[in-house]
């Protein structure tokens, strides 16, 4: 049974240009939140996704967007990138939007 | 809004004794609670969770975490530790009055030492 994947594992953008980070559920799950992980700090929440809509998000400007597809899968989007962007990007899934989710490998994103 | 503590950044244990990871948290609502492991370069791992009931919940690896309403604690404890267990350890919160998200304490470095 697959766990939740992301893609990509890493990943070096400049300033000001976007990007978009890739995430495939457990199998079973139809729930995926996003987490941004700074380095030596915990997760903060961005927003989850739950039935291709947008259910609940963090405090997060607008330049931060995703998209949930019929399949479950999501991507997060960046905007308009910040040095401050620099971290691990989470990837969580759950089934329905209750009980424990499941983290991604992550993504490391670097803002030159 | 919902908040998790850690307050101890590093905690160091000898092999075979047993240690605890403290958490404290603040919601309004009634309290859903989870510990996660986070190896370097790697995702978080789910340990255990506290939704309702028994106090004392039984999670992976042998680790379990105490409820406590009062106190507003969740700490983390294993009664042998193991040099493997030397991780980066993170208390989460969901206050099921404010939606689904989590909120994460800023995480606890715990060492075995041999």
């Amino acid at each position: 049974d697959a766990g939740v994947t992301q893609s990509p594992t890493h990943l070096i953008k400049t300033r000001g240009q976007q990007v978009t980070l890739r995430c495939s559920p457990k199998s079973g799950h139809d729930t995926v939140s996003w987490y941004q992980q700074a380095l030596g700090q915990g997760p903060q929440f961005i927003f989850q996704y739950y039935e291709e809509e947008e259910r609940q998000r963090g405090n997060f400007p607008d330049r931060f967007s995703g998209h949930q597809f019929p399949n479950y899968s999501s991507e997060l989007n960046v905007n308009a990138l910040l040095l401050g962007d620099s971290a691990l990007y989470l990837c969580a899934s759950s089934f329905g939007t209750v009980w424990e989710q499941y983290f991604g490998p992550g993504t490391r994103l670097t803002v030159t | 809004a919902q908040s998790v503590a850690q307050p101890e950044d590093q905690v160091n244990v000898a092999e075979g004794n047993p240690l605890t990871v403290k958490c404290t948290y603040s919601v309004s609502g009634n309290p859903y609670l989870f510990w996660y492991v986070q190896y370097p370069n790697r995702g978080l791992q789910f340990l255990l969770k506290y939704i309702t009931g028994d106090n004392l919940v039984k999670g992976s690896y042998g680790f379990e975490a105490e409820f406590n309403k009062s106190q507003t604690s969740f700490h983390l404890k294993k009664p042998s530790a193991l040099v493997s267990d030397s991780a980066l350890y993170f208390c989460a919160v969901r206050d099921n009055n404010a939606g689904n998200m989590l909120t994460f304490g800023g995480g606890t470095r715990l060492m075995v030492k041999p």
